[in-house]
């Protein structure tokens, strides 16, 4: 049974601090995505990643917040500096999007991330 | 601009109600995709069902029906004879077509809709 993994699972830092997140998504998946879940927006797309290229990051804050796929296992988020407001889970997604048809996404467990 | 709106933010039930969550989207595309997810107290994120702008036939899966209605831009879920393991929060997500450059599949989301089956 094929799941999208990321690690860690709990992650609790200070202002400041350097976070990276990491994803694997299902191997053949071609299309990885990064999304946030706070209470206040709900769940929104930050970055997402077409056969490693990247396509779309307006939804991150670029000052602080980068994306990358090194290699098609592996996708990372990081945040330099952390700040409070940046407390929330954050998903990872990976998805067939073959041609012009969208598949369904299936999700990792999350990263749930405090920043004190 | 693209907006799903689940507009019950939570619901309370008791155990073989059936019960139906409301999605009603909005989307200037002429292809897009309807899903719906499933969040339960653990926390992840569920797929239940993707339906594409072509295909209005409803479905049915166990006690999981959908209803797709293009007229009203409404994607509606109805859970028959819910049960205790149904309680979670559940959201109907959006997404758009290929656009110019292939770049389609992201998910815009609704709120979620808190569902609490009581025995």
């Amino acid at each position: 049974d094929a799941r999208v993994t990321q690690t860690p699972r709990h992650k609790v830092t200070e202002m400041g601090q350097e976070v990276t997140m990491r994803c694997q998504p299902i191997l053949g998946h071609n299309t990885v995505f990064w999304y946030r879940q706070t209470m206040m927006q709900g769940l929104e797309l930050l970055a997402y990643f077409r056969n490693r290229a990247p396509l779309d990051d307006s939804g991150m804050p670029k000052d602080r917040f980068s994306a990358e796929m090194p290699d098609a296992t592996l996708a990372t988020l990081k945040i330099q500096p952390s700040e409070p407001r940046d407390s929330a889970v954050y998903f990872c997604a990976s998805g067939d999007q073959s041609g012009t048809v969208s598949y369904e996404q299936y999700f990792g467990p999350g990263t749930r991330l405090t920043v004190t | 601009a693209q907006k799903v709106t689940q507009a019950q933010t939570e619901i309370s039930v008791v155990e073989k109600e059936d019960v139906t969550l409301d999605c009603v989207y909005e989307t200037r595309d002429t292809t897009y995709y309807l899903f719906w997810y499933k969040q339960p107290p653990s926390g992840e994120l569920v797929f239940l069902i993707r339906r594409n702008s072509f295909d209005e036939q409803n479905e049915i899966s166990g006690r999981y029906s959908w209803n797709f209605q293009k007229s009203t831009s409404s994607f509606n879920f109805t859970i028959t004879a819910s049960q205790v393991v149904d309680s979670a929060v559940y959201f109907c997500a959006l997404s758009g077509g290929p656009g110019l450059y292939n770049q389609g599949g992201k998910l815009i989301f609704g709120q979620g809709t808190e569902l609490s089956v009581k025995p």
